[in-house]
């Protein structure tokens, strides 16, 4: 069992859909939680971070963690053309070395 | 001016070539990861560095090697490139106490034919 599972994808939306992206994780010595953005032909950027059970919100984007189910989902309200990219989860085990282990990413297209 | 660069951007190589990318930050940070990024795999941890004189092994060592030329320069080899070595690798840079945030550099696409 992957430590982290994510759907693929493609997701395909219109544009100002709601979008949910989610993985699922095993290990519940998991403590912080990231979500990455990858454009085409570019390196994933930090969009999100949680540490903690409940939501977070910056802007359009929302981070849901719910680790009695090991359950992360990325929001987006008002999806844009923009948007379209790969979404990678991103988890860090709190013991000595962070290491993150990410999901495989789900790609989302926007369609305007 | 990008705060972490990468080269070559695209390399096509033979088996059995040794082959060297390349990596440079701006971002004062001590830390430097290798990773690799597969279909369906994700992104994996070949190599990571904490300082100048700190390497250690990720998850996929084999077959590769680093050298931690300065503060800002870490540098991936692949001694004997083989065919399943083909992939997206990238660079990530963290500072000592934010070990999880990693700022990415731009990616080398390698073809190992």
């Amino acid at each position: 069992q992957k430590e982290v599972e994510q759907d693929p994808g493609p997701l395909s939306v219109p544009e100002g859909a709601i979008v949910s992206l989610n993985c699922t994780y095993s290990n519940s010595a998991f403590q912080y939680f990231m979500w990455y953005r990858q454009y085409s032909r570019k390196g994933p950027e930090l969009l999100m971070y949680t540490y903690s059970s409940g939501n977070k919100e910056d802007g359009r984007f929302t981070a849901q963690v719910d680790k009695s189910s090991k359950y992360i989902s990325l929001f987006i309200r008002d999806s844009q053309p923009s948007d379209s990219a790969t979404y990678l989860c991103a988890i860090v085990m709190n013991t000595g070395f962070q290491k993150l282990v990410f999901g495989t990413g789900t790609r989302l297209l926007v369609s305007p | 001016d990008a705060d972490v660069t990468q080269t070559p951007r695209n390399r096509i190589t033979k088996t059995g070539k040794r082959i060297m990318l390349e990596c440079s930050q701006t971002k004062g940070h001590d830390r430097m990861y290798w990773y690799r990024q597969d279909p369906g795999l994700g992104l994996r941890l070949i190599y990571y560095s904490f300082d100048v004189k700190d390497i250690n092994k990720g998850e996929i060592s084999d077959g590769y090697s680093v050298s931690r030329q300065a503060q800002a320069k870490f540098s991936l080899s692949l001694e004997s490139a083989i065919p399943n070595q083909t992939a997206l690798y990238f660079c990530a840079t963290s500072l000592t106490v934010s070990t999880d945030t990693q700022y990415f550099g731009p990616g080398t696409r390698l073809t190992v034919l």
